[in-house]
């Protein structure tokens, strides 16, 4: 089967830094992204790591241990704007087949 | 050009009815994926179809779901006989190439089954 474990919920205090973390158990592997949804919104892409390491985007970063099969989403200088669900998927090939998706963490950030 | 469109975005049923839920890709791409997201969960692969190949349906919950995509575009999501556990919503992605990772979201269709 396959199995995204992360954090349900996360509560943050604006401008500060936090990390939500996901580990994965897939049958195949090819790579890790992380999306973004606000209350009534649709999915929106923030960051993909296909080899071991840091990507950063902005404010974003992304991690990925590929022999921990462990990854995270740091954010930076929250904004109250950054209240969103927070969800990590993996691509398991090089095709396009469809991203198995993690039950999504819920990120609040407060005054 | 516009993004991944999807109609109607609210619908409410009554258990035994059929629906139609229609999604409009972005132009030109290839792959299109419908998800369903229950209340607070994650997104749940229902379906997926890439150019003209036999579309993998291994996610469709029951013989009640069916879907299809005209001409390599429009994708149209039928349920038959619904049930009070298919209230959800429904979203549709595309994405244009395989060398491409990011899938684009529809606004989702909110299915309310009475």
């Amino acid at each position: 089967g396959q199995s995204l474990e992360q954090p349900s919920e996360v509560t943050a205090v604006e401008g500060a830094i936090v990390q939500i973390n996901c580990t994965y158990q897939t049958s195949g592997f090819y790579g890790l992204s992380w999306y973004q949804q606000h209350d009534g919104g649709a999915p929106t892409f923030l960051s993909y790591n296909g080899l071991d390491g840091l990507e950063e985007t902005g404010r974003f970063s992304s991690f990925l241990s590929r022999s921990d099969s462990y990854g995270y989403l740091l954010l930076q200088e929250l904004q109250m704007k950054d209240s969103a669900s927070y969800f990590c998927a993996v691509r398991r090939n090089s095709g396009n087949t469809p991203l198995v998706f993690g039950k999504g963490t819920r990120l609040s950030v407060i005054a | 050009g516009a993004g991944v469109s999807q109609s109607p975005s609210n619908k409410v049923t009554e258990k035994g009815k059929d629906v139609e839920l229609r999604c409009d890709p972005i132009s030109g791409h290839t792959a299109l994926y419908w998800y369903r997201q229950s209340l607070g969960q994650g997104l749940e692969f229902l379906i997926y179809f890439q150019g003209n190949s036999a579309p993998d349906k291994s996610g469709l919950p029951s013989d009640r779901f069916s879907a299809e995509r005209t001409g390599g575009s429009v994708s149209t999501l039928t349920i038959q006989r619904t049930q009070q556990e298919d209230s959800a919503v429904y979203l549709c992605a595309s994405r244009g190439t395989i060398i491409s990772y990011e899938q684009y979201f529809g606004p989702g269709t909110r299915l309310t089954v009475t």
